[in-house]
């Protein structure tokens, strides 16, 4: 999607395993989130952004860390990852009440990142 | 937020309108009714969004009923890209964080 790029798109790794999952913007919006989507249960949100250095939790947080060091970026940290978090990851970004589309905060989603841990 | 209930899924011809209701009874007045929609294994995408009046941009239309207790996301003309699974979703407007919940959706598919 444009403005928004995850990395790496694609991850495969062992149980107990570290991993990061990147989520890069060029739209200079304040607003950062990351959320997973599983079979049955919808997307739902992990952490999310409202500034550097300023994060929160969502309604899925437990396992996962988060940080945003600069306005580009916020990575997702998985310590130690367990199959349990196998799953789909969606960045997405918004710029803030008042602004944008008819200053609706909408939601601009990147494109994915698929974690399997075996 | 208040909940919303859409129907499971939908099919439509291709070149006819789809209609997708959204029920959204304990809508506040602040609230907002928002749609997206998420083609297979792409990140949702937003649609449109309205408060009481009817809304229509490029991709659709939305009509809210008096009450605002329903909607109906329209899109006018429906092509085999526009089958996808569409969230309805009610959100206040206020500063800060958008935390959308999104519920199951309608999968909508569109017939050739």
């Amino acid at each position: 999607d444009a403005g928004i790029t995850q990395s790496p798109r694609h991850k495969v790794t062992e149980t107990g395993t570290p991993v990061t999952l990147r989520c890069h913007q060029t739209e200079n919006h304040r607003y950062m989130y990351w959320y997973r989507q599983d079979p049955g249960h919808g997307l739902r949100l992990i952490h999310y952004s409202y500034g550097v250095k300023d994060t929160d939790k969502g309604e899925v947080s437990d396992g996962y860390s988060v940080s945003r060091s600069k306005t580009e970026d916020f990575l997702l940290t998985l310590e130690s990852a367990t199959s349990s978090q196998t799953s789909v990851y969606f960045c997405a970004i918004s710029e803030g009440f008042g602004r944008g589309i008819s200053g609706a905060n909408v939601l601009t989603f990147g494109a994915g990142s698929r974690l399997t841990v075996l | 937020d208040a909940k919303t209930t859409q129907p499971t899924s939908m099919d439509c011809a291709e070149g006819r309108a789809a209609n997708l209701p959204c029920n959204h009874s304990t809508i506040s007045g602040n609230e907002y009714v928002y749609w997206y929609r998420q083609i297979h294994s792409q990140g949702p995408q937003y649609i449109i969004h309205g408060l009481k009046n009817n809304e229509t941009n490029e991709m659709a239309s939305l009509i809210i009923t008096e009450d605002r207790k329903s909607s109906t996301l329209i899109l006018p003309h429906a092509t085999l890209r526009d089958t996808a699974v569409y969230y309805c979703i009610v959100r206040p407007q206020i500063q800060g964080a958008q935390k959308l919940v999104f519920g199951q959706g309608t999968r909508l598919t569109i017939n050739p």
